[in-house]
């Protein structure tokens, strides 16, 4: 039973353009969210977090906004750039326990020049 | 001077053979994993050590057997591969709540 989950495999968005990446989780006792960028071949880098006392996080072109009554919670890029073309992973888990994130299956996102 | 590395980056093996994969972090992390990534792209922790000491073991079976020499060691040991077993294995550290992952090694089970 998959607790987080990306039901968009792929997104594809003009350069310039803002790309939102979307994200679901079932279990309401997660506290503490993560999104990663994953290149080909290479592993997953840690890209922006943010914790349930808050609903937005923002740094640089890219913001985090969380709706915890939802249990959702989505990655804007904004403008975005040929060089964001990447798979997108969010991940989850309480806060007092970081030695175990539940990651979903990842968004590929395609930003055409 | 790659952070989280691990090796090899690609394993090609027959059913029934051991294999092994080795993971070093020079990043002085106390916790490092193993995660796996399955068919339908989910990666999925398999195996959690703090200082050479096991603190996460999901349902894995037991023909899976990691090792730590040390805290910047964490090595997976496969016995009796199966075609079920091939998968992206990713080794990653952390000291808090962001990871940092190796690149990856792609097992396939022929």
């Amino acid at each position: 039973d998959q607790q987080v989950k990306q039901n968009s495999p792929s997104l594809s968005v003009q350069e310039g353009r803002i790309s939102i990446l979307n994200c679901d989780y079932t279990n309401s006792m997660f506290d503490y969210f993560l999104w990663y960028k994953k290149y080909p071949a290479e592993g997953p880098t840690f890209l922006i977090s943010i914790s349930s006392i808050k609903d937005k996080n923002e740094d640089g072109r890219f913001t985090v906004f969380l709706n915890k009554s939802a249990k959702h919670l989505s990655l804007h890029i904004v403008p975005s750039q040929p060089g964001d073309s990447a798979v997108y992973f969010c991940a989850a888990s309480r806060i007092y326990n970081f030695n175990k994130f539940y990651f979903g299956s990842g968004t590929k996102l395609n930003v055409k020049p | 001077d790659t952070a989280v590395s691990q090796t090899p980056k690609y394993l090609v093996t027959q059913m029934g053979n051991d294999k092994s994969i080795k993971c070093e972090q020079n990043l002085g992390h106390d916790t490092m994993y193993w995660y796996k990534q399955d068919s339908k792209k989910f990666l999925k922790i398999m195996f959690s050590y703090n200082n050479k000491e096991l603190i996460i073991n999901e349902t894995v079976p037991n023909r899976f057997s990691p090792k730590s020499p040390d805290k910047a060691h964490l090595n997976l040991h496969i016995n009796s591969l199966e075609l079920g077993d091939s998968a992206v294995y990713f080794c990653a550290s952390s000291q808090g709540p962001g990871y940092t992952f190796g690149s990856g090694t792609r097992l396939t089970v022929v």
